[in-house]
This record gives C-alpha cells, sequence and structure tokens, in this order.
C-alpha cells in the first residue's frame, strides 16, 4: 500500500511550456484534490474531484486544468507555465468517512 | 468552513508538553476541528480530530472547550523530531470537502 504518490518529484520548465503532473492513490478513495503551496506560506487548493468523473475549482484555479482519469489517478496539467507557478504541487485524497486527509510527497516545480 | 485563528510560532522544550491553541470562535455545530502538521518539505501528516468530546491517538490529545470555540493540541512529550508547522482546520465532514489551511503554528522544539 503505497498511500498517494506523485511523479515527478522535481521538474524545471521555461516560460510557455506546458506539462502534466500525475498523482495516483491505492487507498479506494473518492475524492482528490491538488494543493499549491508557496515559500513560507500555508497550503491553497488548486482543483479538487469529489468523485470519478467530477471535478470542481478551488481557490487558485487560474492556468491550471485537471482531469480525473479513473478512481486512482487525478492529473494536473500546467498548459503554458509562467514564473507565478513556481511552488511545491501536493495531491491529496480522502476516504469515505472523510476524517482523515493523504498526501503526498509533493512535486517541486520551478519555472524559469 | 469556520475560520481558525493561531499563534504563528511557538517553542517548547524537549520533553516537555507542547499545548497549541486554536481559536474557532464561528464553528457551526456539525463542523468538526482537525489538526496537521508539516515538517519540513513533506506532505501534511494528519494527527487528530474531534467533535465536542476530548480526543487522544498515539501521537497526541486534543482538548475542545464546552463551546467549541476554542481547541488545544497537545503533545504530550515533544521530541525535536516534532518541529512543523501545525495547522488547525474545522470543516463538515463530507466526502467532497476541501480542506482550507490557514498560516498554522511553527513549532520549534528546542534540545
Amino acid at each position: 500500500n503505497a498511500g498517494v504518490t506523485q511523479t515527478p518529484k522535481f521538474q524545471v520548465l521555461k516560460t510557455g511550456q506546458s506539462m502534466t503532473l500525475q498523482c495516483a492513490q491505492d487507498m479506494n478513495h473518492n475524492s482528490m484534490y491538488w494543493y499549491r503551496q508557496d515559500p513560507g506560506m500555508g497550503l491553497r487548493l488548486i482543483y479538487y474531484s469529489a468523485s470519478e468523473g467530477t471535478t470542481d475549482k478551488g481557490e487558485v484555479p487560474n492556468g491550471y486544468n485537471v482531469s480525473r482519469l479513473n478512481k486512482r489517478e487525478f492529473s494536473l496539467r500546467l498548459e503554458s507555465a509562467a514564473p507565478s507557478q513556481t511552488s511545491v504541487y501536493f495531491c491529496a485524497s480522502i476516504g469515505g468517512m472523510g476524517y482523515e486527509q493523504y498526501f503526498g510527497p509533493g512535486t517541486r516545480l520551478t519555472v524559469t | 468552513d469556520a475560520k481558525t485563528t493561531q499563534p504563528p510560532s511557538m517553542d517548547c522544550a524537549e520533553g516537555r508538553a507542547a499545548n497549541l491553541p486554536c481559536n474557532h470562535s464561528t464553528i457551526s455545530g456539525n463542523e468538526y476541528v482537525y489538526w496537521y502538521r508539516q515538517i519540513h518539505s513533506q506532505g501534511p501528516q494528519y494527527i487528530i480530530h474531534g467533535l465536542k468530546n476530548n480526543e487522544t491517538n498515539e501521537m497526541a490529545s486534543l482538548i475542545i472547550t464546552e463551546d467549541r470555540k476554542s481547541s488545544t493540541l497537545i503533545l504530550p512529550h515533544a521530541t525535536l523530531r516534532d518541529t512543523a508547522v501545525y495547522y488547525c482546520i474545522v470543516r463538515v465532514v463530507n466526502a467532497g470537502n476541501m480542506l482550507t489551511f490557514g498560516g498554522g503554528t511553527r513549532l520549534m522544539v528546542k534540545p
């Protein structure tokens, strides 16, 4: 049971490049989330998926798109990366009771 | 979700109890109090949650006041590895409901 996994762990992009951050969970959780964390700041929600087939915007969705590929996988796409998107990105999932949210190890993204 | 207020930072001596306060004066009757922590650069880690009764697990204790307007997370014997940012969050338990992270309390455990 690996929990929540994220790939890649580190990424450097040039302004305007695109990339997809991958997230997978093996806990059979319905809900999955993408957060970003800027240096010295708390986490901010980008998008979430309450269940397979649904996605909703969070606090800071601009510049991002998501895909809930199946129950296990939830990807985050940056179509045209900007320096303001330099951040650490965390994926998370939550189980049926909603008590604990499990987080992945994060993807550290730098946009130059 | 109700807003929470936490002190930005606290120190604690190693081996002593760390008491982290949280104010949530606008909490509604169906909102739970959750605590998470984030050790440097890692993903946040669930610690404990409660509705109105005090709760204890292997990591910590959670004391919620009778009016539920504030709570305290207690780490009974803090170690250097407990140095982290601690987040108090109140939310309705709902599988689709996200967590809203505020600034948290940066706890520094000192030898």
